[in-house]
């Protein structure tokens, strides 16, 4: 079946240094979705991405979909201690599981002050 | 506006017993899901309904069923309780299926 792996793990920052964390799916995507999970919470859709190459800003987070729509990522610039959670993506199987998001691990950021 | 609603919030039960988490949207939304999310692991689809009236399985179904049962609920239940099912459950609920954008808070749930 589908798998979406996620790296890191886990990443440890200094206050004000950026982060990037990488999702890459085995099979093509038709879109891919990311989320933020704050200790304790419950995940906050930040954004979905559709097309090919398609980078998409959120003040100091940035979005992007490869070009084979096979991978995506997250860059945090300049982080802050309100970034601390866990940062997934999912993506949708395909025929059949189509209506399935497959999410990935997941990437927990820490951010020290 | 709640958005989408679970109780309870934390439960502990007994292996053998039976329980039923409950969800509710206030959004209209066709698509509803319930996850289960594990230490270190992503969120796993156990069932989910494109709509009222129907239910799906998804990666993880042993164990649970599901009743959808108007357009804003959506219970999971547990006919008897093993360990293995110790998590947080999330129900979430959607416009459109696949595309899941909101959650509730979660169920944590111990099974002794």
């Amino acid at each position: 079946g589908q798998q979406v792996m996620q790296i890191p793990q886990y990443q440890h920052v200094q206050e004000g240094e950026d982060f990037t964390t990488y999702c890459n799916s085995s099979t093509t995507l038709s879109n891919i979705q990311w989320y933020k999970q704050r200790p304790g919470g419950h995940p906050v859709f930040l954004i979905q991405l559709v097309k090919s190459g398609e980078v998409k800003k959120q003040k100091r987070l940035t979005f992007q979909f490869g070009e084979a729509k096979k991978n995506s990522s997250l860059h945090i610039t300049a982080t802050q201690t309100t970034d601390v959670g866990t940062y997934f993506c999912a993506g949708p199987g395909s025929g059949a599981g189509s209506y399935q998001l497959t999410f990935g691990k997941g990437t927990k950021l820490s951010v020290i002050p | 506006n709640a958005g989408v609603t679970q109780t309870p919030k934390f439960q502990v039960l007994k292996t053998g017993q039976s329980m039923t988490l409950q969800c509710a949207q206030d959004m209209n939304h066709n698509s509803m899901y319930w996850y289960r999310q594990d230490p270190g692991m992503g969120l796993r689809l156990i069932y989910y309904s494109a709509s009222e009236g129907t239910t799906d399985k998804g990666e993880v179904p042993n164990g649970y069923n599901v009743s959808r049962l108007n357009k804003r609920e959506f219970s999971l239940r547990l006919e008897s309780a093993a360990p293995s099912q110790t998590s947080v459950y999330f129900c979430a609920s959607s416009e459109f299926l696949a595309t899941v954008r909101h959650f509730g808070d979660g169920t944590r749930l111990s099974i002794l």
